[in-house]
């Protein structure tokens, strides 16, 4: 298995909602990740989860709330965002070379699409 | 810090032919990575070649090569035979060893043309 998964691949919310972005994937991978795309922008990191803990938070806004429940999953909580966070949310898995001279080599979701109405 | 800069925003190619994406870098690590990744219109990002800093023998993946220039801090990418299924986003990036930042360019739209 050499996949990303992703669900939900759409999601429309209102502002009060509150909604999970569901990740996974069974490559063996410890390192996993959150990002934010805006058309037509490169990826923007949010998160980034070593072992199972957050290693990294880009300052994002709280509104945002991530999880590792286990090594092959990764949630993002969302909860009274903002239309200006409608975008497309990618997840990706790497190896974690972290503190080594290796590349952390990032296998990416197809993403899922958030409007926020 | 990281930059990379991509100076070709759309470009496009006749179906069979070579294009060559550009890109520049800068980076303060001594030891990095650099990558091509592609994301077509159903919006996966794909990994389409890396390379490692140290090495300078140029990476190359069936029709895609790379033209590393570490003094110039260039890392373009050469496709040979375009095909149709090439038509895509693609992002410059770099990384430094072992970290997990990822610095993407702003992307190159290529559009390859039958």
């Amino acid at each position: 298995d050499t996949e990303v998964t992703q669900t939900p691949k759409h999601l429309v919310m209102g502002m009060t909602n509150k909604k999970s972005l569901k990740c996974e994937q069974h490559m063996g991978h410890r390192a996993m990740y959150w990002y934010k795309q805006k058309a037509k922008k490169p990826p923007e990191l949010m998160f980034v989860y070593s072992y199972e803990k957050l290693s990294i938070n880009e300052s994002v806004p709280s509104r945002f709330s991530p999880e590792c429940p286990n090594s092959s999953l990764l949630n993002l909580h969302l909860h009274a965002l903002q239309p200006e966070d409608s975008a497309l949310y990618l997840c990706a898995s790497s190896q974690d070379h972290s503190g080594s001279s290796g590349a952390n080599v990032l296998t990416f979701g197809a993403g899922s699409r958030l409007t926020v109405l | 810090a990281q930059t990379v800069t991509q100076s070709q925003p759309e470009m496009s190619v006749q179906e069979a032919e070579t294009v060559t994406l550009s890109c520049t870098y800068d980076t303060s690590e001594n030891n990095y990575y650099l990558f091509w990744y592609k994301q077509p219109p159903s919006r996966q990002m794909i990994l389409v070649i890396r390379q490692e800093a140290y090495k300078q023998q140029n990476a190359t993946e069936n029709r895609f090569s790379v033209n590393f220039q570490k003094a110039a801090k260039s890392f373009s990418l050469k496709i040979s035979d375009s095909q149709l299924g090439d038509t895509a986003m693609y992002f410059c990036a770099v990384s430094g060893a072992g970290s997990y930042q990822l610095t993407f360019g702003k992307g190159t739209k290529l559009s390859v043309i039958p």
